[in-house]
């Protein structure tokens, strides 16, 4: 089975441009997280959904940062305009709620550089 | 609030000794959840394990051994005969919650593993 989906693996831009990066989860999943890790502040929780409907934003940084879920099978974090301090590398990763098997399964990342 | 406390930042192995790491954990909750991931150098997170708050026996696959012990807070993670592939961050996770729910994940800080020959 595939696993999770990330596209692009590395994205270069800068300041002050629009990013997307998408993601596909595994199929039959119903839960997406988007994580973004940083020497300085590690991994972090920035938004999550279920069913598609987000569930908590509180730790998307500003409102620069957008994410969507459109269908169950795609999901995006949009970042406009992108700053330097947002250069990191971005996770996306999917769960499935029923019975024990919540467990949160990563993709590659995408690490992103705001130039 | 939870926490999740990886003390150890770095450990330097030779190849075939055996290396701990270990996790230390804060919670309020009664039901939860501890995980270990390991993120290789290549950068994806893989998961190793997942453990519940009401299940204390410890794991073994393989090399790999988990020590849960819920007096001290701690989910322990042991590497036997280390190899040079076992070479990554290994980090601990919690998250609360019942079962046939999804909860965040809290991550710590990591713990790098370089196993020389």
């Amino acid at each position: 089975d595939a696993g999770v989906i990330q596209s692009p693996r590395h994205e270069v831009t800068e300041m002050g441009q629009e990013v997307t990066l998408r993601c596909k989860p595994i199929s039959g999943h119903d839960y997406l997280f988007w994580y973004r890790q940083t020497m300085m502040r590690g991994l972090e929780l920035l938004i999550y959904f279920n069913n598609n409907v987000p569930i908590d934003d509180s730790g998307m940084p500003e409102d620069r940062f957008s994410a969507k879920m459109p269908n169950a099978s795609f999901s995006t974090l949009k970042i406009q305009p992108s700053e330097p301090r947002d250069s990191a590398v971005y996770f996306c990763a999917s769960s499935f709620s029923v019975g024990v098997t919540d467990t949160q399964y990563f993709g590659p990342g995408t690490r992103l550089t705001v130039l | 609030a939870q926490k999740v406390t990886q003390a150890q930042t770095e450990i330097s192995v030779v190849e075939k000794e055996d290396v701990t790491l270990d996790c230390v954990y804060e919670t309020r909750d009664t039901t939860y959840y501890l995980f270990w991931y390991k993120q290789p150098p290549s950068g994806e997170l893989v998961f190793l394990i997942r453990r519940n708050s009401f299940d204390e026996q410890n794991e073994i696959s393989g090399r790999y051994s988990w020590n849960f012990q819920k007096s001290t807070s701690s989910f322990n993670f042991t590497i036997t005969a280390s190899q040079v592939v076992d070479s990554a961050v290994y980090f601990c996770a919690l998250s609360e919650g019942d079962t046939g729910t999804a909860s965040k994940l809290t991550f710590g800080t990591g713990t790098r593993l370089q196993v020389t020959l």
